[in-house]
Formats: C-alpha cells, structure tokens, sequence
C-alpha cells in the first residue's frame, strides 16, 4: 500500500485564497518532497524538507513536516489559477541505500478565477 | 539545458505486442527511476538503475517487465506480451545521486 496519503482527495477554492493540502506517511524517512502535476505532464519538483527541519518556504510555498505525527502540510498562498493541478507527497524512506520515491495519491486542487 | 526526455509520448499496442520505453535523462545525471501511474492515482516506483546497473527492482513485475541503462544512449523500460492492465503512464526520473529527482513528461501505454 501507499506510504503517503494526502488529503484532501480534491480541493476547490477561489482564487485569492489560500491552499491547504496534507499528507501522513507511516516509515522513517530521510526527507519528504511535494511535487505538482498538470494534466498529461510530469511532475514538477516544488519543495523537499528534510526530517530534521520543521517548516520551509518557497514563494508562495509552505511546507512543514511532524516526524512525530509523521505527516506534512502543503499551504498555498494568494492562489492562482495557474495553480490549478494534482499536488503529490512524496517519502524518500531512511533505508540505507534506498532511492525510490514513495507517493500518495495525491489532492487534485481547482483553483476557481 | 533539456530535461528528462521520454519517448515516445504516446504509445499504442495490440495485446501480446512488445512496447518499448525510452528515457534520456538530464545531463550530468547517471541514476535513473521508472514509475508507473494508473489514472487517478499517484506514481509507484518499479526500478532504479544507474549505469549498465540494476539496484532496486522491488517495483517491477516478475514477469514481462525488464529494464536496462546501457553504458551508450538511454533507458528503456521494455514490456513483453502487452496486457490490458500495462495500460497506464509511464514516468521516468533522474538524479545525480541525491534527491531530488527530476522527471520526464512521461510516455502514456494504451493496449487495444
């Protein structure tokens, strides 16, 4: 089964407000990373946060990470509708030797103009 | 300056035909990872490789399914004797050996 499971599943909101998309893993992990997806695209790196760090930003962008709850928070601010896509969560888990990213199914954001 | 190049971007085959993947990855990059996505659902990792090596197949289906990263040219993810369950996207990323990784558009299966 899926390591990283994010919720909400779909989220719908205006433009202006702000996102908030979350995700629980269940191992250790070495850091945890969100990525986005346009439709038909790949996936587009937007913030990896270590386990020893708690909160980071990028832009529009905040992440914060509980080891202890074992989960993350995606926040979205001012939102756009070029931000419309499918937001994903990603472990890297704290297996020596191990590279293989675990994904949640993801939350599919619409962001409404 | 490209990116992750797969190829190609749509694939379609008869059951029992063979599909062929490919996937350059980003310059300076010699470590490869192929993932799978079914609609609806998030990626799942098959195999990671580095130069003319396999490190980790644990995602990759016993049978069918092999993968190569030879010395020369790109990956290719290689499925034999199609199904209609291998229909799905594929995604191909690649890193220098650290995170994170960087991915392709992907190449979309379609078995009629």
């Amino acid at each position: 089964s899926q390591q990283g499971e994010e919720d909400p599943q779909a989220l719908s909101i205006q433009e202006g407000e702000n996102a908030t998309m979350n995700c629980s893993y269940k191992t250790s992990i070495n850091n945890l990373q969100w990525y986005r997806q346009n439709s038909g695209r790949g996936l587009v790196h937007l913030i990896l946060i270590r386990s020893n760090e708690r909160e980071k930003h990028s832009g529009r962008l905040r992440v914060t990470l509980d080891t202890s709850k074992k989960s993350s928070s995606l926040l979205i601010t001012a939102s756009r509708a070029a931000d419309t896509a499918s937001y994903f969560c990603a472990t890297d888990p704290s297996i020596q030797g191990a590279q293989k990213l675990v994904f949640g199914q993801g939350t599919r954001l619409t962001i409404n103009p | 300056n490209a990116g992750v190049m797969q190829n190609p971007r749509h694939l379609v085959r008869r059951r029992g035909q063979e599909a062929r993947l490919r996937c350059s990855p980003m310059k300076g990059h010699s470590h490869v990872y192929w993932y799978r996505q079914l609609p609806e659902e998030g990626l799942k990792f098959m195999v990671y490789l580095q130069k003319e090596n396999i490190i980790d197949e644990s995602g990759m289906p016993k049978e069918r399914f092999s993968a190569e990263f030879p010395k020369e040219g790109p990956s290719i993810l290689r499925i034999q004797q199609v199904v209609r369950g291998d229909s799905a996207a594929y995604f191909c990323a690649s890193s220098n050996g650290n995170q994170p990784q960087h991915f392709g558009d992907g190449t979309r299966l379609s078995i009629l």
